[in-house]
């Protein structure tokens, strides 16, 4: 049972404009909400993380949106870059256990 | 270490044969995880281990899957009569929960294929 969902499977966005990655949960105890950005041949790369207590978190030109009612959470890069393109993996935590959504495939035209 | 160190980074075999994947943790990190990536799939789970504590093998996909971290440190991930459907990317993580969100950092992983 796919607890974190990523419905998206690719996502083409021009330079300066604004990409927006999607991700659905089924579990509400949830308490951690990560992004994780891939490159091709390496591993995942810790981008960013939201507490189930709050509802947005920003980092330079990345922010993340929770919103525990829908379940659902978004990242947002902005302006995007090419070098953003990569594979973009949500994923969920409670306690010491992570669920990871399919990635979604990011690139950005130059 | 800085990172996480997998090896091999490759490893081709043929079906039946075992295989042994290894994973050095960033120094400290009392968690350890392993993940594999099948091709256009997402991260699934293997295996946990937290300290001295029982790992939590619920996502070992079969009894030809094994794992064991000795001192608390290094992991080996071995996987027994390897069967094609075995292929994929094997990816390890380590994490130190500190305040906040517990993090995983992951290493480049190893990329199986079998024959």
């Amino acid at each position: 049972d796919q607890q974190v969902k990523q419905n998206s499977p690719s996502l083409s966005v021009q330079e300066g404009r604004i990409s927006i990655l999607n991700c659905d949960y089924t579990n509400s105890m949830f308490d951690y909400f990560l992004w994780y950005k891939k490159y091709p041949a390496e591993g995942p790369t810790f981008l960013i993380s939201i507490s189930s207590i709050k509802d947005k978190n920003e980092d330079g030109r990345f922010t993340v949106f929770l919103n525990k009612s829908a379940k659902h959470l978004s990242l947002h890069i902005v302006p995007s870059q090419p070098g953003d393109s990569a594979v973009y993996f949500c994923a969920a935590s409670t306690g010491n256990q992570f669920y990871f959504g399919t990635g979604t495939s990011l690139t950005v035209i130059p | 270490g800085a990172g996480v160190s997998q090896s091999p980074s490759n490893k081709v075999t043929e079906k039946g044969k075992d295989v042994e994947l290894r994973c050095d943790p960033i120094s400290g990190h009392t968690a350890l995880y392993w993940y594999r990536q099948s091709l256009g799939q997402g991260l699934e789970f293997l295996i946990y281990f937290q300290g001295n504590s029982a790992p939590d093998k619920s996502g070992l996909p079969s009894d030809r899957f094994s794992a064991e971290r000795t001192g608390g440190s290094v992991s080996t991930l071995t996987i027994q009569r390897t069967q094609q459907e075995d292929s994929a990317v094997y990816l390890c993580a380590s994490s130190s929960r500190a305040s906040g969100a517990n993090v995983l950092t992951f290493g480049a992983g190893s990329r199986l294929t079998v024959l």
